[in-house]
Order: structure tokens, then sequence, then C-alpha cells
């Protein structure tokens, strides 16, 4: 059982937008930044955006995320085939002392 | 370009050791905290451990707390993680990865290629 909150599974088809929730508590996301990644099959996770809604230079802005109270939500918008990904939110945990993940999100591009 | 090189995976019995190591480059190895996180097969990911930049920070899982133990060494440009009293739940492809921050409570923007280690009889 993961501290933050994924959907499983979202599903869109190419060239539609999709969201991804992420969802904690002030011990973790409701105090701390968010970060998300994404991790194509068969590879190492990439960082897709951090500091809550920060995107590293190589990122397309395609890609974007938000933060409010306990959740976030990462948004990835004009859908690629080449999207299909597992999507990990994590952050501090202040009560825990330790960086905590949420189990993923599948994104399949329909 | 930033590369972490990850070694010292293997197939080790319950109860024995491993040492991973994790060689930096491509930035300022000693302005960046540093961070293990493992996924098992065909699970998610689960932070492991994490380290300050000058080492006066460090911070473990509850999972491997008390077994595991994390270091780096500055003039190496090198991350390390102590693993002893091994158990099968360990079993884990063990990424590397650079903070992006000089503390440990920060996100990840580079990541290793993975190192398996295999916990089996």
């Amino acid at each position: 059982q993961s501290v933050l909150t994924q959907p499983p599974s979202v599903s869109a088809a190419p060239g539609q937008k999709v969201t991804i929730s992420c969802s904690g508590s002030s011990s973790n996301i409701g105090n701390n930044y968010v970060s998300w990644y994404q991790q194509l099959p068969g590879t190492a996770p990439k960082l897709l955006i951090y500091d809550n809604n920060r995107r590293p230079s190589r990122i397309p802005d395609r890609f974007s995320a938000s933060k409010s109270g306990t959740s976030a939500t990462l948004g990835i918008t004009g859908l690629q085939t080449g999207d299909e990904a597992d999507y990990y939110c994590g952050t501090w945990d202040t009560s825990l002392s330790a960086v905590v993940f949420g189990g993923g999100t599948k994104l399949t591009v329909l | 370009e930033v590369q972490l090189v990850g070694s010292g995976g293997g197939l080790v019995q319950p109860g024995r050791s491993l040492r991973l190591s994790c060689a930096a480059s491509g930035f300022t190895f000693d302005d960046y905290a540093m961070h293990w996180v493992r996924q098992a097969p065909g699970k998610g990911l689960e932070w492991v451990s994490g380290i300050s930049w000058n080492s006066g920070d460090i911070d473990y899982a509850d999972s491997v707390k008390g077994r595991f133990t994390i270091s780096r060494d500055n003039a190496k440009n090198s991350l390390y993680l102590q693993m002893n009293s091994l158990r099968a739940e360990d079993t884990a492809l063990y990424y590397c990865a650079k903070a992006d921050k000089l503390g440990i409570g920060s996100g990840f923007d580079y990541w290793g290629q993975g190192t398996l280690v295999t916990v089996s009889s």
C-alpha cells in the first residue's frame, strides 16, 4: 500500500488529453514539493516535473502539473503512442522522514 | 552529460551481504544529495535511502533500516549501498538517483540504469 494514491491505469486516444491524480496528506504533498516521473517499458524512470509544476528544459510543454492542498495532478496533452508508460508521483514525507511514491499509473494510448 | 553507472549487483543467498556502487560524472557530485531507489519485478518504485551532499543527513526506508548503510565518497564521485542480512524481498533492480538539490528531501533529476540484486538460495 503506497503512501501516495494514484489510479492504476488511465487511457485516452492519440491527440487527446489525460490527467493523472496523486493524493496524499499534509505530511507529504501538503507541505513538500511534488515530482513526477515517466518510466517507459524496460527503462529507468525519467524526471518530468519537479517542484510541483516546473519542467526540465528537455521535457516538452505537453507535460504539465499542478498541486492543490494534499493532491497533485499531472496533465499530458497531444497524446502520442510514445507516451505509453508508467507514471509516478513522489515527494518527501516529513513524518516518515522518507521519500514516498505513488503506486504508479499505467497510461495506455488507444 | 550526467551519467550514473551502477555496479555490484548479482545473485546472493539470504542472509548474506552485497555492496552496490554508483559512479557519477557530468556534474559537481558534492553539490547534490544522492539516493537509492529500488523496483521489485513487476512492481512500483520504492525509495531505499538518501544521503545529503556532505553525508550530514541520512535516512532509510523502514524496510531496510538497520540492515542497509548508504555512504558516499565525494573525492571519488561515488555512492555506495552496503546491504547486509539480505532477504528474498530485497530482490529488485536498484537505481542510483541524483537529487535536484543539496538536501535529501527533494526530487530526482537523473537516474542510473539500475543494477539487479537477486536474493535466493
